[in-house]
């Protein structure tokens, strides 16, 4: 079963909005990392927060951590169309030995 | 640096076939691991290695099988194809377990 869980599955939004997904986990973790993966492509790896940390800033991202939710969203600023992308967290499973994806939420930005 | 690829992009196989998945990276990465994408869902993981002559199974093993030889090499063989494992599959690697994970461009396979 999954570890992370990204909600909402799909969003749609207008070139200069921002853009916020969320992921939910279940058990402790080591760290929570986000990618991006555009249509056809592989994914690429955009943020990574440790369990100790709250919040961490990479341009126009921000995610934060709440490891007493066991939650963690993603926070896209003044997006582009070139944003639109499925966006992907990923962390530890529960015995440590494996990094475990969730479904993915599907972000279109219109121009 | 090449980072990580695969070969082949696009693979179609008959039901019973069997076919071996390449994946090489050239970062040094002990790391490396093998998921399959079907439609509009995330990753699943079908098998790993911490290091040469070190796998294990994943969420996904079954009909697979991996080997790591080298540091820079993770082949993946489908022993019998079946319909079922028609997906793409991705390779990645990362310097260690819970780092970044650069990922390959993807094998689309089709079994019919």
């Amino acid at each position: 079963s999954q570890q992370g869980e990204e909600d909402p599955q799909a969003l749609s939004i207008q070139e200069g909005e921002n853009a916020t997904m969320n992921c939910s986990y279940k058990t402790s973790i080591n760290n929570l990392q986000w990618y991006r993966q555009n249509s056809g492509r592989g994914l690429v790896h955009l943020i990574l927060i440790r369990s100790n940390e709250r919040e961490k800033h990479s341009g126009r991202l921000r995610v934060t951590l709440d490891t007493s939710k066991k939650s963690s969203s993603l926070l896209i600023t003044a997006s582009r169309a070139a944003d639109t992308a499925s966006y992907f967290c990923a962390t530890d499973n529960n015995a440590g030995n494996m990094l475990t994806f969730g479904g993915g939420t599907r972000l279109m930005v219109k121009p | 640096n090449a980072g990580v690829t695969q070969t082949p992009k696009f693979q179609v196989l008959k039901t019973g076939q069997s076919m071996t998945l390449q994946c090489a990276q050239d970062m040094n990465h002990e790391y490396m691991s093998w998921y399959r994408q079907d439609p509009g869902m995330g990753l699943r993981l079908i098998h790993y290695s911490v290091g040469a002559g070190i796998t294990d199974q994943g969420e996904v093993p079954n009909g697979y099988n991996v080997s790591r030889s080298t540091t820079e090499d993770f082949p993946l063989r489908l022993l019998s194809a079946a319909p079922s494992q028609t997906s793409v599959y991705f390779c990645a690697s990362s310097y260690g377990r819970w780092g970044e994970q650069f990922f390959g461009p993807g094998t689309r396979l089709t079994v019919l």
